[in-house]
């Protein structure tokens, strides 16, 4: 079974501190997809990022960096120089094709709240 | 355009009504998601449509509905409700079903029911 943890409930930081948001996965499949998505408080989850089993390359993207370590099962996510915007809650979010039942799973984490003070 | 929309932004309805959630995207994708959050928690798949075609139900109870009209349209018709069934309603949709197509979401129906 697949399962994603964000241990991280609440990050609270003043704004142009970076931030780490942790995310550590557990899945058997050799063939996995990760996604980070942020969902500010209007409520709809914004698409940032997704990452194959097979890229261990890490990506800058502006101000976000994600970190893939598959020797850890974790796919961090850094927030350089924080902004108020940037308050929301993240979830990580793992993907994968079970063979078995040709059903696609996605398993979200608990999520991230992170609060940016002005 | 990566643009999900959703109707009506918020609704209230009382245990006896009959409502309708709407859902639209023009990217040209095939499946279409509901989704439903409850506060401080991750989205719950509800269903999955794949070329118009219910291709997963989460056992959700039978006073949730989905239809999907066509390839942009998502619909999901709510009868009878708890007030328990009080949650942001997500709709999303993806290229495909497959494990590597990011999902894109729209802004969600707060839902109250009282």
């Amino acid at each position: 079974a697949q399962k994603v943890t964000q241990a991280q409930t609440e990050i609270s930081v003043v704004e142009k501190e970076d931030v780490t948001l942790d995310c550590v996965y557990e899945t058997r499949d050799t063939t996995y997809y990760l996604f980070w998505y942020k969902q500010p408080p209007s409520g709809e989850l914004v698409f940032l990022i997704r990452r194959n089993s097979f890229d261990e390359q890490n990506e800058i993207s502006g101000r976000y960096s994600w970190n893939f370590q598959k020797s850890t099962s974790s796919f961090n996510f850094t927030i350089t120089a924080s902004q108020v915007v940037d308050s929301a809650v993240y979830f990580c979010a793992l993907s994968e094709d079970q063979m078995d039942t040709g059903r696609r799973a996605l398993t979200f984490g608990s999520g991230t709240r992170l609060q940016v003070q002005p | 355009d990566t643009e999900v929309t959703q109707t009506p932004k918020h609704l209230v309805m009382g245990m006896t009504n009959k409502k309708s959630l709407k859902c639209e995207q023009h990217m040209g994708h095939r499946a279409m998601y509901w989704y439903k959050q409850k506060a401080k928690k991750p989205p719950e798949l509800m269903f999955v449509y794949s070329y118009e075609k219910l291709s997963i139900n989460e056992s959700v109870p039978s006073r949730f509905s989905p239809e999907c009209p066509n390839s942009s349209l998502l619909n999901l018709h709510l009868h009878a409700l708890q007030p328990e069934d009080s949650a942001l309603y997500l709709c999303a949709s993806s290229q495909g079903t497959s494990a590597s197509y990011e999902q894109y979401f729209g802004p969600g129906t707060r839902l109250t029911v009282t």
